[in-house]
């Protein structure tokens, strides 16, 4: 059964440094991995997905990186802003014709100003 | 840009009643699914459909079931509600294509207490 691990639990950085989020799963057998941020009391915004192809994908100020072979992914953050403060999922999805996503239980980051 | 829409943001309702949570997508996705969402559990499948009148069962279904009639529209049913159903619930939406590009959209969330 696919697991997904997101370490650490909570993270808080000052404003305007660059960090990584950490996202391990154990089974590489997988479609696509998507990003997601949740404010708190919200649902889940989409911010990057990866194709099981890829190494990475770019928007703005985050990118993110697929490493199959090793099950993991990171989301790096440029020049964080008080603004990115928010609960960070990742959630895999397992194959062809399987749509059940499986998500890790988040980081929540706090940028300090 | 697609939109899931969750018909409340919070709800209160009292043990034994049969509650009604309902999606809305607009954008023609076939998938649908609903979640629940508690602290140091993350989130947990309870149903899925992928076609009108279809469901499949996720990980927790017990105390729950789903009708899906339209297309658009995916709902969750709590027929006798207890106080361990008290969390945050989520709907999202994404295509029936084999693709590895299939996004999954979420709506906002609802929270959910039973007293």
């Amino acid at each position: 059964k696919q697991e997904v691990t997101q370490i650490p639990a909570a993270l808080s950085v000052p404003e305007g440094e660059n960090l990584v989020l950490n996202c391990s799963f154990t089974d590489s057998a997988i479609y696509n991995l998507q990003w997601f941020r949740q404010d708190p009391g919200k649902g889940l915004t989409s911010l990057l997905l990866i194709q099981s192809s890829q190494r990475e994908q770019t928007s703005g100020r985050l990118n993110a990186s697929l490493d199959k072979s090793s099950g993991r992914s990171t989301l790096y953050i440029a020049a964080s802003q008080p603004g990115d403060s928010a609960t960070y999922l990742c959630a895999v999805r397992p194959g062809f014709g399987n749509e059940k996503l499986t998500f890790g239980t988040g980081t929540r980051l706090t940028i300090i100003p | 840009d697609v939109k899931v829409t969750q018909s409340s943001r919070y709800l209160v309702k009292r043990t034994g009643e049969k509650v009604f949570l309902e999606c809305v997508q607009d954008m023609d996705h076939e998938n649908m699914f609903w979640y629940r969402q508690d602290p140091g559990l993350g989130l947990r499948l309870i149903y899925f459909s992928y076609d009108v009148k279809m469901k499949e069962k996720g990980d927790i279904p017990e105390g729950y079931s789903v009708s899906r009639e339209k297309k658009e529209r995916f709902s969750l049913i709590l027929e006798s509600a207890s106080t361990n159903q008290t969390s945050m619930y989520l709907c999202a939406s994404s295509l029936l294509i084999y693709r590895a590009d299939t996004e999954a959209f979420f709506g906002q969330g609802t929270r959910l207490t039973v007293v």
